[in-house]
């Protein structure tokens, strides 16, 4: 394991649903990140925390929304979402960003399902 | 345009062969290259980075290698085994750019069969 959990594993839900994705880092770090997976494309940077502060957001539409309580935990809010976005969202911590040889340390990533 | 591209996009294997993964980049200016392993389910795992002055770094049955020069890199795995299985994505850092700003491949999708 990698010391970063994500719940849940899969998600279904429809268009009008509102849900939320669960990320916990157990390493100490103090970046964050969301990524988006979809098949035959690379990784999507969708957003970056450091020290509970965001400091990336990848042109992100607004029905993502995150949320950053302490270095520890990072939420996706999804509401509203539109079947394009079922993928696997994948969250990652690093000891901190700005440092190119930072290792980035991913969870195993909710798959998602918009019906 | 920076950009990551990989080959080839899958491949199968017999167990116990070996096989060469490429990957070719435009990203500049150039900081480091990694190749992380992506076992289905799974979030990706780093498995080497290499820095501009390096041309080889082993980990295990893996060894990538980095031509600067050329903007090229392969991950050579010996000896498969069915644990080999999974997607091999390379991914390039920028110089000066943010730890976000990463520029990922597609990936290559490995199949060992026993």
């Amino acid at each position: 394991e990698t010391g970063v959990t994500q719940t849940p594993r899969h998600l279904v839900m429809g268009m009008t649903n509102k849900k939320s994705l669960k990320c916990e880092q157990h390493l100490g770090h103090n970046a964050m990140y969301w990524y988006k997976q979809s098949a035959k494309k690379p990784l999507e940077l969708m957003f970056v925390y450091n020290f509970k502060e965001q400091t990336e957001n990848n042109s992100v539409p607004s029905r993502f929304s995150p949320e950053c309580p302490n270095s520890s935990h990072l939420f996706l809010h999804l509401h509203t979402l539109q079947p394009e976005d079922s993928a696997l969202y994948l969250c990652a911590s690093s000891q901190r960003t700005g440092f190119q040889g930072e290792t980035q340390y991913f969870g195993p990533g909710t798959r998602l399902l918009v019906l | 345009k920076n950009q990551v591209e990989q080959s080839p996009q899958s491949l199968i294997i017999l167990e116990g062969k070996n096989c060469t993964l490429q990957c070719n980049y435009t990203v500049s200016p150039f900081s480091n290259l990694r190749w992380y392993k992506q076992d289905t389910g799974r979030g990706p795992v780093s498995l080497t980075i290499m820095t501009f002055s390096e041309n080889t770094k082993s980990n295990g049955r893996y060894t990538a290698t980095l031509d600067a020069d050329t903007k090229q890199s392969s991950l050579h795995i010996t000896a498969s085994q069915l644990s080999d299985s999974a997607s091999y994505i390379c991914v390039v850092s920028a110089r000066g750019s943010t730890l976000g700003r990463l520029y990922f491949g597609r990936g290559t999708q490995l199949t060992v069969w026993p």
